[in-house]
């Protein structure tokens, strides 16, 4: 089944405890993205990457770092979470973005991280 | 960079009426307008999408339109059901251009009452 896998789906933790939250896809595509989304702020764009060892800041970076080491793979990492971190997170991936693909995003499920 | 905005941020139908959702873009250089369906507690999944060399797209009940000149692109529901009911995002993107990042509207929250 074709689809975009994270883990875990909740975690509670506490300032300053360095954690990862995985993001794995079978679909084989080039572009993959982390959101989080918060409530009235919609979906805002954290990091994303166009391919393999190639990532970008979105929109709202600071205090997230990311890996592309293989295709399938893209990591979020929090090296020092704070309470502002707390949100919903979503990973998403999509063929490589031109006019000729088709550009839907797959989303995961969703983790839901609290920062205490 | 770009900058979206998604009007009305809620918005409250009776069963069977239309509903519109309007969003604006601010980078020309965008081309590919999707929009996505939230459910409560789901992932966002694709509803319909756009590209900039089109000015309509239909898809049963569900329509988008774009007008490149304004940048503005709007949803439409036709003969609403209660299973409309969800957040609705827009979103715009340059495929084209050296970003490939995808900016969300803030999302509308469509109520369908029976």
């Amino acid at each position: 089944e074709a689809q975009v896998t994270q883990n875990p789906r909740y975690l509670i933790t506490v300032t300053g405890k360095k954690l990862t939250v995985t993001c794995s896809q079978n679909m084989n595509h080039e572009y993959m993205s982390w959101y989080r989304q918060d409530p009235g702020l919609g979906l805002r764009q954290i990091y994303y990457s166009m391919n393999v060892e190639v990532t970008d800041k979105g929109d709202v970076p600071e205090g997230y770092k990311v890996s592309r080491k293989e295709k399938r793979n893209f990591p979020l990492i929090l090296e020092s979470p704070s309470p502002n971190q707390t949100s919903l997170y979503f990973c998403a991936s999509s063929l490589f973005p031109t006019s000729a693909t088709y550009n839907e995003q797959f989303f995961g499920p969703g983790t839901r991280l609290t920062v205490l | 960079g770009e900058n979206v905005e998604q009007h009305p941020s809620t918005l409250s139908v009776q069963e069977g009426d239309s509903a519109v959702i309007k969003c604006t873009y601010s980078d020309s250089a965008s081309n590919y307008f999707p929009w996505y369906k939230q459910e409560l507690g789901k992932r966002p999944q694709l509803i319909i999408d756009i590209r900039s060399n089109v000015g309509e797209k239909k898809d049963q009940r569900i329509a988008v339109t774009l007008n490149k000149t304004a940048k503005h692109f709007s949803l439409h529901i036709t003969e609403t059901q209660p299973e409309d009911s969800a957040v609705y995002f827009c979103a715009a993107l340059n495929y084209g251009g050296s970003q490939g990042n995808l900016i969300f509207g803030k999302g509308t929250k469509l109520s369908v009452k029976p």
